[in-house]
């Protein structure tokens, strides 16, 4: 089956510094990948959607400008969270869908904690 | 707007049947997926329908009407692992995921 790997699987960082998070599709190509957030015990939501070459598509009370996203190709995606706060600190999944594919292929997460 | 239910959590007991049922309305339909999350861990795949009827797949079964926005995920022979959070999400017109809160499954002994 189709593999996605997300790095890093867990980082603290200081309140105020920025952290990267970087998905990967390591066996096909992913036109469109998904960033998702979870909070303990409750769903996943969407925090936007992306298409390689192009902006990503926010969900409605998301900051772009805090959450950067760049799909700059076809099989690495990243999320920034800018001057992080400790309520950022969240469990962070990203997912990958081919062309011709139904499924989404999830990676393994991200916890982030921010002191 | 869009919206899935499912129960927040259920309890059975190891070696029984378990049914967990999922209700949807969505902006367009094309699909109906089951997801199994670990605490801590990302979800992974469990069924995908898009007609009507079962999908049966080793000790897991999943059953779609779309005539009434309707799922259930049916898990035999249960085994202490299947502890789990159960998460149905609905992919609409956009073939973006609407997820649902996902049951909560509790085996005991």
């Amino acid at each position: 089956g189709a593999v996605v790997s997300q790095h890093p699987s867990r980082v603290i960082c200081k309140s105020g510094t920025s952290v990267k998070i970087e998905c990967r599709s390591l066996d096909f190509q992913a036109t469109t990948m998904f960033w998702y957030r979870q909070f303990p015990k409750k769903s996943l939501m969407l925090m936007a959607t992306s298409n390689e070459g192009s902006k990503a598509t926010y969900e409605q009370g998301v900051e772009k400008d805090k959450f950067l996203i760049n799909h700059a190709s076809l099989t690495l995606s990243t999320l920034t969270v800018t001057s992080a706060h400790p309520e950022d600190s969240s469990f962070y999944i990203c997912s990958a869908r081919g062309q011709a594919d139904y499924e989404q292929y999830f990676g393994p997460g991200t916890r982030l904690t921010v002191t | 707007g869009q919206n899935i239910d499912q129960p927040t959590e259920m309890t059975a007991t190891e070696g029984a049947i378990v049914q967990i049922n999922c209700t949807y309305q969505t902006s367009g339909f094309n699909g109906l997926f089951w997801y199994q999350q670990h605490a801590g861990e990302a979800p992974t795949f469990l069924s995908y329908n898009v007609l009507d009827g079962l999908e049966e797949k080793g000790r897991f079964s999943s059953f779609l009407s779309r005539s009434k926005g309707y799922s259930y995920l049916l898990l035999k022979e249960l085994q202490m692992k299947d502890s789990a959070s159960y998460l149905c999400a609905v992919q609409d017109s956009n073939y973006q995921l609407i997820w649902g809160a996902g049951t909560k499954l509790i085996i005991k002994p």
